[in-house]
């Protein structure tokens, strides 16, 4: 299985309040992805980074911000979380477009009351 | 916008039996197409995948067809087994452009195996 961890696994979290996921990995790939999955939707992406300090908006990013300062990190911050928001959030990274192939992680259930 | 359209969102087989999972692309331009496999509880991992300039490829069990005329293509499990009981999800990108490897997937088939 490729490098990818996700933290936290799980996280109940109330309207209002700030949350931040983490994905680490440790196969030096550039490129890295957060998506969320909603029962009728598939994955949908959220943002994306191709590089440290290089990111983008995918389909899905109101309400979201994601930071990159290292290339084995990917952030996802919701300032202010809403019940919309309650989802599996999973991260991929991939080492480029010409590869495609996007590795995931174990993914993060989130939940807001 | 780009859009994947998978169907059925449920298929349920006897073991031993085919099952065949159909995708619908929008964007002409898709030139990649990969099938991820989701089991309970974990990330989606890849199985397959074709390229637009092949009409059909094979691994094992596991085959994938690609219609560009049509802009669809089917992914087909055989002899299937109780394992193969999973998610699937079908997506399409532009591969090698400035897309940056974005995917666009489906909604996903749950895919039910009974022993």
């Amino acid at each position: 299985d490729a490098g990818i961890t996700q933290s936290p696994r799980h996280k109940v979290t109330e309207t209002g309040t700030p949350v931040t996921l983490r994905c680490h990995q440790t196969e030096n790939h550039r490129y890295m992805y957060w998506y969320r999955q909603d029962p009728g939707h598939g994955l949908r992406l959220i943002h994306y980074s191709y590089g440290v300090k290089d990111t983008d908006k995918g389909e899905v990013s109101d309400g979201y911000s994601v930071s990159r300062s290292k290339t084995e990190d990917f952030l996802l911050t919701l300032e202010s979380a809403t019940s919309s928001q309650t989802s599996v959030y999973f991260c991929a990274i991939s080492e480029g477009p010409n590869y495609n192939e996007q590795f995931f992680g174990p993914g993060t259930r989130l939940t807001v009351l | 916008g780009e859009n994947v359209e998978q169907h059925p969102s449920t298929l349920s087989v006897q073991e031993g039996d085919s099952a065949v999972i159909k995708c619908t692309y929008s964007d002409s331009a898709s030139n990649y197409f990969p099938w991820y496999k989701q089991e309970l509880g974990k990330g989606p991992q890849l199985i397959i995948d074709i390229r637009s300039n092949v009409g059909e490829k094979k691994d094992q069990r596991i085959a994938v067809t690609l219609n560009k005329t049509a802009k669809h293509f089917s992914l087909h499990i055989t002899e299937t087994q109780p394992e193969d009981s999973a998610v699937y999800f079908c997506a399409a990108t532009r591969r090698g452009s400035s897309n940056t490897g974005k995917l666009i997937f489906g909604q996903g088939t749950t895919l039910q195996v009974k022993p």
